[in-house]
């Protein structure tokens, strides 16, 4: 599949289960934070965003929280389906024009 | 459909050719951006333009300019292309302070 020859950190979970992607953020600046799924051929593609002012935000089936404190970040995604298999990136906005910057990218693989 | 959208979708040059990304929006929105996505998945910003004026230039060989006709259109041209150039480039377009939403891509491989 595309994802080889990629040496990003990869997640396994069995379908049904939980699934947990962390992320790392640079800039204790930094205001606005998204997470975007990227499937194979296609654009990153928004599942949820998260504003400093918030540590928690719920969407459908999936949760953001952030940590200020050790500049952190994860996605959690409840009973993950086949589906739900991409490559999963954080991505935070500093600046003027609310430039994105981003994080290397995790894949998550779903097993059936 | 309302979307952002990118043509062509495949790009294949030979070094030294000049080509052209366009990209358009239906979305409304008044900022609209290009990145670049590496053989490593890494995306990384190149530029951003809000109503019809750069407001990001990342450290970006000016071999490459984009060239944005309205609001709804931003385009990249790139001279002398190198194979280094090659790689997957996404425009995004964003409204006010809202998220930004990603066209499809357009791989240029670069021989």
């Amino acid at each position: 599949g595309e994802s080889v020859g990629l040496h990003l950190p990869t997640l396994s979970v069995q379908e049904g289960d939980n699934s947990i992607i962390n992320c790392a953020y640079s800039n204790s600046a930094s205001d606005y934070f998204i997470w975007y799924k990227q499937e194979s051929g296609k654009g990153p593609q928004f599942i949820i965003d998260i504003r400093s002012n918030m540590d928690k935000r719920q969407g459908q089936r999936v949760t953001v929280l952030l940590n200020k404190t050790v500049k952190h970040l994860s996605l959690q995604i409840a009973a993950t389906q086949p589906g739900d298999s991409a490559v999963y990136f954080c991505a935070e906005s500093r600046g003027y024009g609310n430039k994105l910057v981003f994080g290397a990218g995790t894949i998550l693989r779903v097993k059936s | 459909d309302t979307a952002v959208s990118q043509t062509p979708k495949y790009l294949v040059t030979q070094m030294g050719n000049d080509k052209s990304i366009k990209c358009e929006q239906n979305l409304g929105h008044d900022t609209m951006y290009w990145y670049k996505q590496d053989s490593k998945k890494f995306l990384k910003i190149m530029f951003s333009y809000n109503n019809k004026e750069l407001i990001i230039n990342e450290t970006v060989p000016n071999r490459f300019s984009p060239k944005s006709p309205d609001k709804a259109h931003l385009n990249l041209h790139i001279n002398s292309l190198e194979l280094g150039d090659s790689a997957v480039y996404f425009c995004a377009s964003r409204k006010g302070t809202d998220t930004q939403y990603f066209g499809p891509g357009t791989r240029l491989t670069v021989l």
